[in-house]
């Protein structure tokens, strides 16, 4: 079973339209990272999320983790060719220290 | 550059045949961390160090051993490669005493290929 479920799986959007990827775990989440990975590349970071309602912005890209902090989304404003990718959380969860646990990944399209 | 340098980039790999992949990271981080990431499975942990000399398993370690004899590097060994490991590999480390930001530095990946 995946402690982590992203959703949705694929994601293809035309160029300009929002989009939501969410993250959602069973178990409490102490830290909850978001990285975007190019095919065939290395893991870049987006952002980190510790505590219940907190949420970030990076230039289109907002993360939001809740209250609960049993889930998180991403939310790509106006998508562009180049937020095409995947894109995956990880998070340290509890009961498992010291270990990032990460979800299945979000392959994202961005169609012209 | 400082961060994480995985070696090697690329390898394909007979049945049976062992190798070692060596990841070193120059940022005195405590923690490292060998993945594995398969299509449509995310990243899954293979094994562990929280400190020089320490070792734990992961998620998926049956098939690979690790060794952690200095703090900059964290080695994972294949000692006979079967083709379910053909995988991407990325290493990762943490210093677990600066969380606020981005606490993992991750490798670029080693593909590996086991025909």
């Amino acid at each position: 079973s995946q402690e982590l479920e992203q959703s949705p799986q694929p994601l293809i959007v035309q160029e300009g339209k929002n989009l939501t990827i969410n993250c959602t775990s069973s178990k409490t989440l102490y830290g909850l990272y978001w990285y975007k990975q190019k095919y065939g590349e290395g893991l870049i970071f987006l952002m980190m999320l510790q505590k219940g309602g907190e949420e970030k912005s990076h230039e289109k890209i907002t993360a939001k983790l809740d209250e609960k902090k049993q889930q998180s989304s991403l939310h790509i404003t106006a998508s562009q060719p180049s937020h095409a990718g995947i894109y995956l959380c990880g998070a340290d969860m509890a009961g498992t220290a010291s270990k990032l646990t990460f979800g299945t990944g979000t392959r994202l399209q961005v169609t012209l | 550059n400082a961060g994480v340098t995985q070696t090697p980039k690329f390898r394909v790999l007979k049945t049976g045949q062992s190798m070692t992949l060596l990841c070193a990271q120059d940022m005195n981080h405590e923690y490292m961390y060998w993945y594995r990431q398969d299509p449509g499975m995310g990243l899954r942990l293979i094994h562990y160090s929280v400190g020089e000399g320490t070792t734990a398993k992961g998620e998926v370690p049956d098939g690979y051993n690790v060794s952690r004899l200095k703090k900059q590097n964290f080695l994972l060994g294949l000692e006979s490669a079967a083709p379910s490991q053909t995988s991407v590999y990325f290493c990762a480390s943490r210093n677990v005493r600066d969380r606020a930001q981005n606490g993992y530095t991750f490798g670029s990946g080693t593909r590996l290929t086991v025909v």
